[in-house]
């Protein structure tokens, strides 16, 4: 499965948006762009998935790229309660799932 | 509300004893799975089971059983705890080759 490569911490303003890159430069034809995050002492919660197309649903949006190389995570309007662990995974099987170190996202009062 | 429920949400144990973590969904997801999530290594899965008593190895088997007698539920055992088992346990669900996971609270399981 195609690996994905994230910055490990970013921090955000209240408020504003939040944009959390992911790298997944090996990524073939059959394989989702999934994005996860973990609340401290959670268990990871999903927040949205993409083949080849942009995405957005209550949570955040999703860009892909044309080439399908890198993906965007968006959330609109960062909150306190946004702070986490937030995965990118890119798989063909539930069961391929490879959860990195992710990145670290702190939204900041 | 779907739900994931991890049986306990701590354990303490003893090296050599036999530990049992208990996991139940009700969703009626086919597809279940084990992970473990450490410092630095983020989650890696340890078995899963796509139906009612099949399971599969994951990346981490070794030391780790599993059963699955009922679809509901997903157990992992440790037959003979080791304090390299240390860790915090996740449980997960979910319905076909791509569906979404949903994971329960965690166990967070030392082993003294």
């Amino acid at each position: 499965d195609a690996k994905t490569t994230q910055p490990p911490s970013m921090d955000c303003a209240e408020g504003r948006a939040a944009n959390l890159p992911c790298n997944h430069s090996t990524i073939s034809g059959n394989e989702y762009v999934y994005w996860y995050r973990q609340i401290h002492s959670q268990g990871p919660q999903y927040i949205i998935h993409g083949l080849k197309n942009n995405e957005t649903n209550e949570m955040a949006s999703l860009i892909i790229t044309e080439d399908r190389k890198s993906s965007t995570l968006i959330l609109p309007h960062a909150t306190l309660r946004d702070t986490a662990v937030y995965y990118c995974i890119v798989s063909d099987r539930s069961y391929k799932y490879i959860f990195g170190t992710g990145t670290r996202l702190k939204v900041l009062a | 509300d779907v739900k994931v429920t991890q049986s306990s949400r701590y354990l303490v144990k003893r090296t050599g004893e036999k530990v049992f973590l208990e996991c139940v969904q009700d969703m009626d997801h086919e597809n279940m799975f084990w992970y473990r999530q450490d410092p630095g290594l983020g989650l890696r899965l340890i078995y899963f089971s796509y139906d009612v008593k099949m399971k599969e190895k994951g990346d981490i088997p070794e030391g780790y059983s599993v059963s699955r007698e009922k679809k509901e539920r997903f157990s992992l055992i440790l037959e003979s705890a080791s304090t390299n088992q240390t860790s915090m346990y996740l449980c997960a669900s979910s319905q076909g080759y791509t569906g979404e996971l949903f994971f329960g609270e965690g166990s967070r399981l030392t082993v003294l």
